[in-house]
């Protein structure tokens, strides 16, 4: 069975601070992991994606995540926050032989950049 | 090129009610998923459509149930309606049929409202 652990509901950081949102996952065979962002009252949108090569995948908004194999994570970071990034971030994975399943979600990280 | 679109925005619904959430995918995307997001819940996997199957549902009782058309849109079925089936329902598309590595791509979402 996937599963995916997101163990902050609410991670606070300053403007301009660098942010990190954390993920750890769990699946019988290689990983697939994604990062979506929710803002108030939208739907999801894509960030970036590990599939395979490089452990740090570089995405949308300048935002970027580290693949790390041995502590089976997918933390999402960015250097220096911005208000705007304020809003709920879910990782995902599906495990790399299961074809297009529907991805599983943790339950995601509500993320605030205070000014 | 268009994305994934949803509808209606809101829907307001009386228990016992029946409610239909349409989706249209992105043009050439096969694969449709329905999600349900209620308040601190995450996104629970509801259906999942290819090709005009259903290929997997989520934990949710039969009352749940939809459809995908020749072209490749889907409508989502709530009979009976709960107050607790109240949430933000959400409809995603991939391409690449059979391919792991595909993200999904999802609409704005339905806000249910069973009062």
């Amino acid at each position: 069975a996937q599963s995916v652990a997101q163990p902050e509901d609410q991670v606070n950081v300053a403007e301009g601070n660098p942010l990190t949102v954390k993920c750890t996952y769990s699946v019988s065979g290689n990983p697939y992991l994604f990062w979506y962002v929710q803002y108030p009252n939208r739907g999801l949108q894509f960030l970036l994606k590990y599939i395979t090569g490089d452990n740090l995948v570089k995405g949308s908004y300048g935002f970027e995540a580290e693949f790390n194999k041995s502590q089976t994570s997918f933390h999402l970071k960015k250097p220096s926050a911005l208000v705007s990034d304020s809003a709920l971030y879910f990782c995902a994975v599906r495990d790399s032989h299961s074809g297009n399943t529907p991805l599983v979600f943790g339950k995601g990280t509500r993320l605030s950049v205070i000014a | 090129e268009a994305g994934v679109t949803q509808s209606p925005t809101h829907l307001i619904k009386t228990r016992g009610q029946q409610a239909t959430l349409r989706c249209s995918p992105i043009s050439g995307h096969t694969s449709v998923y329905w999600y349900q997001q209620a308040l601190g819940l995450g996104l629970q996997f509801l259906l999942w459509y290819d090709e005009g199957e259903e290929r997997n549902r989520g934990n949710f009782p039969p009352r749940f149930s939809g459809r995908q058309f020749p072209n490749y849109s889907s409508e989502l079925n709530v009979n009976a309606l709960e107050l607790e089936d109240s949430a933000l329902y959400l409809c995603a598309s991939s391409n690449g049929p059979g391919l792991a590595e595909y993200e999904q791509y999802f609409g704005p979402g339905t806000r249910l409202t069973v009062t």
